[in-house]
């Protein structure tokens, strides 16, 4: 079974501080990696893709760890507007469809 | 940038009533897709198409159909609408396998 793991907080961070969250996929042939973000009654929307030797875009890192199946979203200097449930995304070889996970919700309080 | 439009963000209907949910992307992507959000379930895929015509069911199938006409445009049916279908329907799209989906604006259906 396709299954993908979140903790699902919430997460509650003062502003400037760095979080972390992690995610756990059980399917080994576990393809493509990503993580949505998604504001209160919105549709999710890409933050980021993951890749093998790890990513970086601004604020954001992602890392993926292969051997023991989990993928995680480090946010530095956290901003008000950065509250919202990070969903993470894996996808398989050959399939168009992705497996979301339930989503981890952040809370920033000034 | 990808848009995929949603025909309505808010639909009130009542029990027993066909129901239909329309998208339409403007990136003539291949693979379309629909689900369903509801608190503490996450997102739960319904059906998904991958070519005009061509159709797979999802993980939750039972009490919808689709149909894609065209490529450009999917929708989503509600055949016999029932409150326990009541929920936030989010339509994808994406043009090739293992790339990520983009979403629309999200449908929020109470069903009466």
């Amino acid at each position: 079974r396709k299954e993908v793991e979140q903790d699902p907080g919430p997460f509650n961070v003062p502003e400037g501080a760095t979080v972390a969250f992690n995610c756990t996929y059980s399917n080994s042939a576990s393809q493509s990696f990503f993580w949505y973000r998604q504001d209160c009654r919105k549709e999710p929307k890409l933050l980021m893709s993951v890749y093998s030797s790890g990513n970086e875009d601004g604020r954001f890192t992602a890392q993926l760890n292969r051997a023991s199946q989990y993928i995680s979203l480090l946010i530095r200097d956290s901003k008000l507007s950065d509250s919202a449930t990070y969903l993470c995304v894996v996808t398989f070889s050959g399939y168009s469809t992705l497996t979301f996970g339930k989503g981890t919700m952040l809370l920033v309080s000034p | 940038d990808v848009k995929v439009t949603q025909s309505s963000r808010y639909l009130v209907k009542r029990t027993g009533e066909k129901v239909f949910l329309e998208c339409v992307q403007d990136m003539d992507h291949e693979n379309m897709f629909w689900y369903r959000q509801d608190p503490g379930l996450g997102l739960r895929l319904i059906y998904f198409s991958y070519d005009v015509k061509m159709k797979e069911k999802g993980d939750i199938p039972e009490g919808y159909s689709v149909s894609r006409e065209k490529k450009e445009r999917f929708s989503l049916i509600l055949e016999s609408a029932s409150t326990n279908q009541t929920s936030m329907y989010l339509c994808a799209s994406t043009g090739v396998n293992n790339q990520p989906q983009h979403f629309g604006d999200g449908t929020r259906l109470s069903i009466l």
